[in-house]
């Protein structure tokens, strides 16, 4: 079965440009989840959608970070502009209701 | 506000040992706990979720013990294996009408096992 699916894996570019990072949950899921992952803060919920909805983005760092689930099977995470201390890496996770949560491997983002 | 400590932050023990992971919450009143391993440069695995009535959960040489009252979980791991050299989480999913499925991580104990 495939998992969920993140790209790209690593992501490298310069303060100020526009940064997409997209996510492909595993069928059948009805939350999806996304997760910011630094050494010094651990692993942060960013916004998690149920049904394509978007339930709780309490945790979206501020304005120059949105997200969108247009369709049950995509996802993405925009960062614009950019800043050097948006380098993290970058988790979506999905879920069929309250089940365990299962995790892509994430885009490693490096902001210049 | 819910936190969730990990401690220790980093372990190592010689293969063949029998090992403790221990994490703690401040709010007892939780929908959930869970436990999930993260390798190197990967995602993060889920190994057992043990709901708030329940006091533990097993799989395999794994057993996930939780104590709402204290508010504390241990992990034990019978047996080490290089294999099982990771990051171990522990995430508890708050008891919040409508919004259960929000998890409070903690920082993660690293654990090495040498040959």
């Amino acid at each position: 079965d495939a998992g969920v699916i993140q790209s790209p894996r690593h992501e490298v570019t310069e303060m100020g440009q526009e940064v997409t990072l997209r996510c492909k949950p595993i069928s059948g899921h009805n939350s999806l989840f996304w997760y910011r992952q630094t050494m010094m803060r651990g692993l942060e919920l960013l916004i998690y959608f149920n049904n394509n909805v978007p339930i709780d983005d309490s945790g979206m760092p501020e304005d120059r970070f949105s997200a969108k689930m247009p369709n049950a099977s995509f996802s993405t995470l925009k960062i614009q502009p950019s800043e050097p201390r948006d380098s993290a890496v970058y988790f979506c996770a999905s879920s069929l209701s309250v089940q365990p949560q299962h995790f892509g491997d994430g885009t490693r983002l490096s902001i210049l | 506000k819910q936190e969730v400590t990990q401690i220790p932050a980093a372990l190592s023990v010689p293969e063949g040992e029998n090992l403790v992971l221990n994490c703690s919450f401040t709010d007892s009143a939780i929908y959930n706990l869970q436990w999930f391993r993260q390798d190197p440069g990967k995602g993060l695995t889920s190994l057992l979720l043990i709901q708030s009535s329940q006091r533990e959960q097993t799989s395999g040489r794994l057993n996930a013990s939780l104590d709402k009252s204290s508010g504390r979980s241990t992990l034990y791991i019978a047996a080490s294996q290089p294999g099982d050299s990771a990051t171990y989480l522990c995430a508890v999913a708050p008891f919040t009408s409508g919004n259960n499925r929000k998890l409070i991580w903690g920082l993660g104990t690293s654990l090495a096992v040498n040959p």
